[in-house]
């Protein structure tokens, strides 16, 4: 099982609309997940982090983190044509041989559509 | 406060050609990390440091070495380069271990021909 894992895509909805990007992870230990945006040609961008099970809202994202099932999802709700991009997963490992690693899944393409 | 600089933006090498890819910060960040990311892939770690004089191997470190002889620097050395290490190359630092964000370099286009 690898790591970190996203939905595969690309995903593609119409503007308005909510797109749901989900991951999967597998270190149960990991306290620490983040939702990087990139654009093509750019660097990764932080749009959201999450840390304690439950949801957490910022404008028109929603990250929501389930421990007991190792699974964490990005919510954009009206999507725009500037959502659409290029969206990581990462989890922080939290302990052993590896600790402090940050491992990103493969990354789900999103296209907004007028 | 420049955050992370990544030289050279672009490069060409010929196989069997070494480089060293440089990476700063001036954030006084312990955590650092060397990505590399294929054409529509996601991002895959080669090597990360924890601190100065520590580093461990991430997913994909055949090919490549790292070294921290201080907390700034991160440099990532290319040794025969392969057409296969053709890929853009982002290196990444982070405060802590724990509830922070990485911030990331503007990246590194190398093709290998």
């Amino acid at each position: 099982q690898k790591e970190v894992e996203q939905n595969s895509g690309p995903l593609s909805v119409p503007e308005g609309a909510i797109a749901s990007l989900n991951c999967t992870y597998s270190d149960r230990g990991s306290q620490s997940f983040f939702w990087y945006r990139q654009y093509s040609g750019k660097s990764p961008e932080l749009i959201m982090f999450i840390y304690s099970n439950g949801d957490k809202e910022d404008g028109r994202f929603t990250a929501q983190l389930n421990k007991a099932s190792q699974y964490v999802s990005l919510l954009i709700r009206d999507s725009q044509p500037s959502d659409s991009a290029t969206y990581l997963c990462a989890v922080i490992d939290a302990g052993g041989t590896s600790y402090g690693k940050l491992t990103f899944g493969q990354g789900t393409i999103l296209t907004v559509h007028p | 406060n420049a955050g992370v600089t990544q030289t050279p933006k672009f490069r060409i090498l010929k196989i069997g050609q070494s480089m060293t890819l440089q990476c700063t910060q001036d954030m006084n960040h312990n955590y650092m990390y060397w990505y590399r990311q294929d054409p529509g892939m996601g991002l895959k770690l080669i090597y990360y440091s924890v601190g100065a004089g520590i580093t461990d191997k991430g997913e994909v470190p055949n090919g490549y070495n790292v070294s921290r002889s201080t907390t700034e620097d991160f440099p990532l050395r290319l040794e025969l380069a392969a057409p296969s290490q053709t890929s853009v190359y982002f290196c990444a630092s982070r405060r802590r271990v724990e509830r922070t964000e990485a911030f990331f370099g503007q990246g590194t286009r190398l093709t290998v021909v």
